[in-house]
């Protein structure tokens, strides 16, 4: 059984479109995150939700907008999107809001805008 | 505020071999680091990580030492195998959630 699942795997959209990346997670965990990958493998973080309430919200676009329905789900839903926005976009929970630092992530959604 | 600097890539190696991958921080406080990897195709899991100065973390024969006085806590394994192929990343948490390294790019040959 998945700890920490995403959909879709893979999302291949133009320009210009909507669309949305889902998360769930079955580990009980309070906090939840949203990490970008970029191509060269960096790793910086977008979102973190503690319990459904947005803590964390780091320099991103508007056009990103987080959702988390209760604390086992967090969506992220993109607006217009760009060329600069593909990359793999990673869950990831942890127990406590970060501090332990032991997080324990999605196998990530690779999202290509053309 | 926090960072992790992580040697460049990509490293290859012949199985067998002894590896060292780098890594320095810089952190107000007292962070726990970690060492995190990815295998090709996955999200990152936890390999290692340890809490306070002078523990060593270690798991599937990966060390790494917590070393307060050079602010660095520099990953290593006495003999590689090509299993171990995948991107290795460096990370640190303070008072924030993690913040990650630019990550080091691994090749074992056999």
């Amino acid at each position: 059984d998945t700890a920490v699942s995403q959909t879709p795997k893979y999302l291949v959209t133009q320009m210009g479109n909507d669309k949305s990346i889902k998360c769930e997670q079955n580990l009980g965990h309070d906090t939840m995150y949203w990490y970008k990958q970029d191509s060269k493998k960096f790793l910086k973080i977008m979102f973190s939700y503690n319990n459904k309430e947005l803590i964390i919200n780091e320099t991103v676009p508007n056009r990103f907008s987080p959702k988390s329905p209760d604390k086992a789900h967090l969506n992220l839903h993109i607006n217009s999107l760009e060329l600069g926005d593909s990359a793999v976009y990673f869950c990831a929970s942890s127990p406590l809001a970060g501090i332990s630092g032991e997080l324990f992530f999605g196998e990530g959604s690779r999202l290509t805008v053309l | 505020g926090n960072s992790v600097t992580q040697m460049e890539g990509p490293v290859t190696l012949s199985e067998e071999a002894f590896l060292t991958i780098n890594c320095t921080y810089t952190a107000t406080g007292y962070p726990s680091l970690f060492w995190y990897v990815q295998y090709p195709g996955e999200g990152l899991q936890l390999l290692l990580k340890a809490t306070k100065a002078d523990d060593k973390g270690s798991n599937k024969g990966f060390e790494a030492t917590y070393r307060k006085e050079t602010t660095s806590f520099h990953l290593e394994k006495g003999s590689v195998q090509v299993s171990d192929s995948a991107v290795y990343f460096c990370a640190l948490s303070g008072n924030t959630p993690l913040v990650f390294g630019k990550g080091t790019r691994l090749s074992v040959i056999a």
